[in-house]
């Protein structure tokens, strides 16, 4: 089975500087999917970043990126110019890619909680 | 255009009480997933349905929980004779169908299960 380790529970960031969260994962398989989602206060779970496991280039979205190392079975996320507004708990996540069996499961990580200082 | 809609938000239960979970998932979309969180933890997946079809419950308790997902309605996850353990934030999400899984699926904002 999957595993998702988030070793870091709690990091803080000042206004407009750069932050990151760290996530590793533990898997038999070649190709599968990986997630990090937000969760505000409001608990709504908002995707941030995705990336596939066979593509080599780490994936970007504006202000957030991620370094995908496959040997290391890494993945964390590097948050730029941090806003009050990234304030979240931040979830890292697994999914298998595999044409059978249960390739719709999400596995999740327990989470970073990132405070944001003004 | 409407998300994934859950209700309650809130929800508070004295133990041995029924619960009963809704959640409508966006319009057009055929597959829901429930997931439960923990205090502390990250999500963990309990059940996938089809409408009217149980396909997959490997996450979700024996006893005491079912869900459900008719032709009409929204899906409804129930638990029976709830216990403090069972309090927790409940989460559905939606998806259009199978290759929609590609960019992960939509997620409600959950609602929060207290046992009293």
């Amino acid at each position: 089975a999957q595993t998702v380790t988030q070793s870091q529970p709690e990091m803080s960031v000042q206004e407009a500087e750069t932050v990151t969260l760290s996530c590793t994962y533990d898997t038999s398989e070649s190709d599968y999917y990986l997630f990090w989602y937000k969760q505000p206060p409001s608990r709504q779970m908002i995707l941030v970043i995705r990336q596939e496991a066979y593509k080599q280039q780490n994936a970007t979205e504006n202000r957030f990126s991620v370094n995908f190392q496959k040997a290391a079975k890494s993945f964390s996320l590097k948050i730029s110019d941090s806003q009050l507004g990234d304030a979240a708990m931040y979830f890292c996540a697994y999914r298998s890619k595999g044409s059978g069996g249960s390739n719709y499961k999400l596995t999740f990580g327990k989470g970073t909680l990132l405070t944001v200082n003004p | 255009n409407a998300g994934v809609m859950q209700n309650p938000r809130h929800l508070v239960r004295r133990r041995g009480q029924e619960a009963r979970l809704r959640c409508s998932p966006v319009k057009g979309h055929s597959h829901v997933y429930w997931y439960r969180q923990l205090p502390e933890e990250g999500l963990k997946f309990m059940v996938y349905l089809q409408k009217e079809n149980i396909i997959d419950e490997s996450g979700m308790p024996k006893e005491r929980f079912s869900a459900e997902f008719p032709k009409e309605g929204p899906s409804i996850l129930r638990i029976q004779q709830v216990v403090r353990g069972d309090s927790a934030a409940y989460f559905c999400a939606s998806s259009p169908g199978q290759l929609s899984l590609n960019y992960g699926y939509t997620f409600g904002s959950g609602t929060r299960l207290t046992v009293v």
